[in-house]
């Protein structure tokens, strides 16, 4: 079964413009995480959908948004890039299976802003 | 809500010695835990998890955690470590597996 898949793998961009990530989970699950991950912040919840419904939001301002598409593929956008938006951003899928969701973690999108 | 403590930052290890990270939660209700391990310029991949039942978990690559309820702590262990084993670990805890929680990471540096 394939894993997570993320694309792309590298993206460089300069303050203010906007930037779209996308994440394809594991064939089956349906809960797709964000996270973002920096080396003074560590791992920072974003948001999860499920069934593509936003469920759980972590404490990021607006410019930062998703969505899930009927595939369960999900996509990230954020708006206005600040140069601290630069980081690791990692997407991970479960399989609700109502005992404990372990996530599957895709490589990561490095994101670099100038 | 629940936090999760990773006491130590950065662990030296020589080859072929054991290891334990330390892992303590702070949460009001049941928990479950998971330990992940990240390699450089990878994604985390799952080490092992306690969802119930026994509090020794066995997980991949010969680590294994043990789950203290009454010490809120989820150590994990391995008892010979090769230096594939360089990499960084995360604790996390989830509330009824909602709001996964990561801890801050320790590096664990296994040296020749």
């Amino acid at each position: 079964k394939a894993g997570v898949t993320q694309t792309p793998r590298y993206l460089i961009k300069t303050r203010g413009q906007q930037v779209t990530l996308s994440c394809s989970p594991i064939s089956g699950h349906r809960s797709v995480s964000w996270y973002q991950q920096t080396p003074g912040q560590g791992l920072q919840f974003l948001f999860e959908y499920f069934s593509e419904t936003q469920r759980n939001k972590g404490n990021f301002p607006g410019r930062f948004s998703g969505r899930q598409f009927s595939n369960s593929r999900s996509e990230m956008n954020v708006s206005t890039l600040e140069l601290g938006d630069s980081a690791l951003y990692l997407c991970a899928s479960s399989l609700v299976d109502g005992r404990g969701e372990t996530q599957y973690f895709g490589p990561g999108t490095r994101l670099l802003v100038l | 809500a629940q936090s999760v403590t990773q006491l130590d930052s950065q662990v030296p290890v020589f080859e072929e010695a054991p290891v334990e990270l330390r892992c303590n939660y702070s949460s009001s209700v049941s928990v479950y835990l998971f330990w992940y391990v990240q390699y450089p310029n990878q994604g985390l991949q799952l080490l092992l998890k306690y969802l119930s039942g026994s509090t020794l978990v066995k997980g991949i690559n010969g680590f294994e955690a043990e789950f203290n309820k009454s010490q809120t702590s989820f150590h994990l262990r391995k008892p010979s470590v090769h230096i594939s084993d360089t990499a960084e670990y995360f604790c996390a805890v989830s509330e009824y597996g909602q709001n996964f929680v990561f801890g801050p990471g320790t590096r664990l540096s296994v040296l020749p």
